[in-house]
C-alpha cells in the first residue's frame, strides 16, 4: 500500500524555538494532505488542510500564524510550529490523499511526530 | 451537526468475536473508514465501506447500512495483539474524515 513518512519522530526541544515536522509521500502524489494533533486518550484532531500551491486552510481554533504549513511539492508538506510552548506537547500526524486514478476517498497516515516542549 | 458514536471501552476474551459499532451524523458522506491504533502509534487502516453490506478482510469484517447511519467491525479469532483502538470515521460531502473518539477493546486470555 501508500506510504507516509514523517521526519523527525520524536524532537525535544525548548520553550520558545520552532520546530519543524515534514509530511512525505513516498511512493504516490498527494494534492492534499492533511495535519492532525492528538492528545493522550483521544481521538485526532484535524488542524488543517495542506493543498499543494495553494494557501493551507486550518480549522476552527488553529492558529495559522503559529503553526506554519508549507505544501510545495506533490510529495512533501511541512508543519512548523513557531515559538513552541510546553502546550504545544502532543502527537502530530499528517496523512495525504493518493488521488492517482481518482481516488478521492483513501487518507494514508503517516507515522506521526512526538513533539516535547520543555 | 456532525456525530460520531461509538463506545468507548469493551473487554473480550482471546480467541472469541467482536463486534464494535460506530453511528454516524456527517453533512454528506462519502464512506466510512475503521482503523485501528495501538497506543502511541497512528492509526492504521482497516476498512473503507462506500456501500451497504459486509466487507470480509480476514479476520476483520466491516458493515455498512447507510439508511441507518450505521456500521460496526467484526473481529474473529481475537488474539492478544488485537488489544488497541478501533477509530470510527465518516467522510463529509467535503472528503474530509470526522472521527470517532475510539474504542478500547481490551482482550483478556
Amino acid at each position: 500500500g501508500a506510504v507516509v513518512s514523517q521526519h523527525p519522530s520524536w524532537v525535544i526541544c525548548k520553550s520558545g524555538t520552532s520546530v519543524k515536522i515534514e509530511c512525505r509521500s513516498l511512493d504516490f502524489q498527494a494534492t492534499t494532505m492533511f495535519w492532525y494533533r492528538q492528545f493522550p486518550k483521544q481521538s485526532l484532531m484535524l488542524m488543517a488542510t495542506s493543498n499543494e500551491g495553494s494557501k493551507a486552510t486550518y480549522e476552527q481554533g488553529v492558529e495559522k500564524d503559529k503553526f506554519l504549513i508549507n505544501h510545495a511539492s506533490l510529495t512533501l508538506s511541512t508543519l512548523t510550529v513557531t515559538s513552541a510552548h510546553p502546550e504545544d506537547s502532543s502527537f502530530y500526524i499528517c496523512s495525504a490523499r493518493d488521488q492517482s486514478g481518482g481516488d478521492q476517498e483513501t487518507q494514508y497516515f503517516g507515522p506521526g511526530t512526538r513533539l516535547l516542549v520543555l | 451537526g456532525q456525530n460520531i458514536d461509538q463506545p468507548t471501552e469493551m473487554t473480550a476474551t482471546e480467541g472469541a468475536i467482536v463486534q464494535i459499532n460506530c453511528t454516524y451524523q456527517t453533512s454528506g458522506f462519502n464512506g466510512l473508514f475503521w482503523y485501528q491504533q495501538h497506543a502511541g502509534e497512528a492509526p492504521t487502516f482497516l476498512s473503507y465501506n462506500v456501500l451497504d453490506g459486509l466487507e470480509e478482510k480476514g479476520r476483520f469484517s466491516s458493515f455498512l447500512s447507510r439508511s441507518k447511519g450505521y456500521s460496526y467491525l467484526l473481529l474473529k479469532e481475537l488474539q492478544m495483539k488485537d488489544s488497541a483502538s478501533y477509530l470510527c470515521a465518516s467522510m463529509d460531502s467535503n472528503y474530509q474524515l470526522i472521527w470517532g473518539a475510539g474504542t478500547k477493546l481490551i482482550i483478556k486470555p
